[in-house]
């Protein structure tokens, strides 16, 4: 079993719509919790950081993590076009990127 | 400007030949990183080195060997490539090693044939 699962999709959904991209992980010593996109051709850019459990709200962008059930998503409200791209989660038990791990990364297309 | 900048972007060669690529980071960060994301998007650290020290080695084939002539720059070097080396490399950077958001370069897309 790989460490953090992710839906790899593709998830195509209209344009408006609630999108929400989710992971599990199995290592309960994770506490700093990432989302990452990802244009095509580009490297990953920080989208939302969380420490421990709770929701973070930024924007359209809200991040809920689930300690207890090993699970974080990330929602997407109003979802642009400009949100098509592949989200991966990534996920440390320490600060820093020593120990960070990645999701595979969702697929995700906003359709007009 | 672009933050974290490497070259080249595209390289196609054949098994066997030795390539380099070069990372730059114009941020004024500690600590730079290699990774890898292979076909199926799974992105992982290879090293990572702080102020020019080499401070993660992850299982990584001896032929892959990171250079950091300053702080600001972190090459690769790739020596007798093979198949499985097709992926693509990004470089990124942190303000530390123990915090900070990492910046990732546009990635070197590398195609071994």
């Amino acid at each position: 079993q790989k460490e953090v699962e992710q839906d790899p999709g593709p998830l195509s959904v209209p344009e408006g719509a609630i999108v929400s991209l989710n992971c599990t992980y199995s290592n309960s010593a994770f506490q700093y919790f990432m989302w990452y996109r990802q244009y095509s051709r580009k490297g990953p850019e920080l989208l939302m950081y969380t420490y421990s459990s709770g929701n973070k709200e930024d924007g359209r962008f809200t991040a809920q993590v689930d300690k207890s059930s090993k699970y974080i998503s990330l929602f997407i409200r109003d979802s642009q076009p400009s949100d098509s791209a592949t989200y991966l989660c990534a996920m440390s038990p320490i600060q820093g990127a020593q120990k960070l791990v990645f999701g595979q990364g969702t697929r995700l297309t906003i359709n007009p | 400007d672009t933050a974290v900048s490497q070259t080249p972007k595209y390289l196609v060669t054949q098994m066997g030949n030795d390539k380099s690529i070069k990372c730059e980071q114009n941020l004024g960060h500690d600590t730079m990183y290699w990774y890898k994301q292979d076909s199926k998007k799974f992105l992982k650290i290879m090293f990572s080195y702080n102020n020019k020290e080499l401070i993660i080695n992850e299982t990584v084939p001896n032929r892959f060997s990171p250079k950091s002539p300053d702080k600001a720059h972190l090459n690769l070097h790739i020596n007798s490539l093979e198949l499985g080396d097709s992926a693509v490399y990004f470089c990124a950077s942190s303000q530390r090693l123990a915090g900070g958001e990492l910046f990732f370069g546009e990635g070197s897309r590398l195609t071994v044939l």
